[in-house]
């Protein structure tokens, strides 16, 4: 089955502890990218991914950081967590065109404390 | 930040009803998506419209891009509780920008 796996799908954690988000899809998408997801605010973009070793920043990169060793996974970082990164979190993969349809993880959500 | 505005940001109506939806820019969308997403779960790809004026239908829903292509409606004939959800609109490219989203719940 085509998906996106995301994991944990649930993590309650303290200031400061580093974490890490595991998304992997088996689509062989070239384009992959992280989100959060806060009431009234929307979807916004951390960070994407264009092919292994290429990341780029998306509108909200601050305090996260990402890898693309492997054309599958793309891991999301917190190095040092903060409250307000309190959110839902969603990773997505597509081809690689512009208007290529993105296919979505089912979530993590994540309470920093 | 390329702000999307969506209208309205709720919407609750019966089942029945019609109602429309609707996604602004101030810049012009090469192209521009519309997805749905669904309580606990990542939003789900409805359509993808990129010559300005095009509509589009899909069942129930037609969708239509502006002339200039800087704003695009959805519209809902017959509204199902079926139908429920966060319909977000979003402008491809590179980076991908997220409207803020129109909550709809139909009532049966």
């Amino acid at each position: 089955e085509a998906q996106v796996t995301q994991n944990p799908r649930y993590l309650i954690t303290v200031t400061g502890k580093k974490l890490t988000v595991t998304c992997s899809q088996n689509m062989n998408h070239e384009y992959m990218s992280w989100y959060r997801q806060d009431p009234g605010l929307g979807l916004r973009q951390i960070y994407y991914s264009m092919n292994v070793e290429v990341t780029d920043k998306g509108d909200v990169p601050e305090g996260y950081k990402v890898s693309r060793k492997e054309k599958r996974n793309f891991p999301l970082i917190l190095e040092s967590p903060s409250p307000n990164q309190t959110s839902l979190y969603f990773c997505a993969s597509s081809r690689w065109l512009a208007g290529n349809e993105q296919f979505f993880g089912p979530g993590t959500r994540l309470t920093v404390l | 930040t390329q702000l999307l505005e969506q209208s309205p940001q709720f919407l609750s109506i019966q089942e029945g009803e019609n109602l429309t939806v609707y996604c602004n820019s101030s810049s012009v969308f090469s192209s521009l998506q519309w997805y749905r997403q669904e309580p606990g779960e990542g939003p789900v790809l409805l359509v993808t419209v990129v010559t300005g004026g095009e509509v589009k239908k899909l069942k129930r829903l037609t969708f239509q891009f502006g002339d200039a292509r800087k704003d695009s409606s959805l519209h809902i004939t017959a509204a199902q509780p079926g139908d429920t959800g966060l319909y977000l609109c979003a402008r491809t490219g590179n980076q991908f920008y997220f409207g803020t989203g129109t909550s709809l719940t139909v009532i049966p």
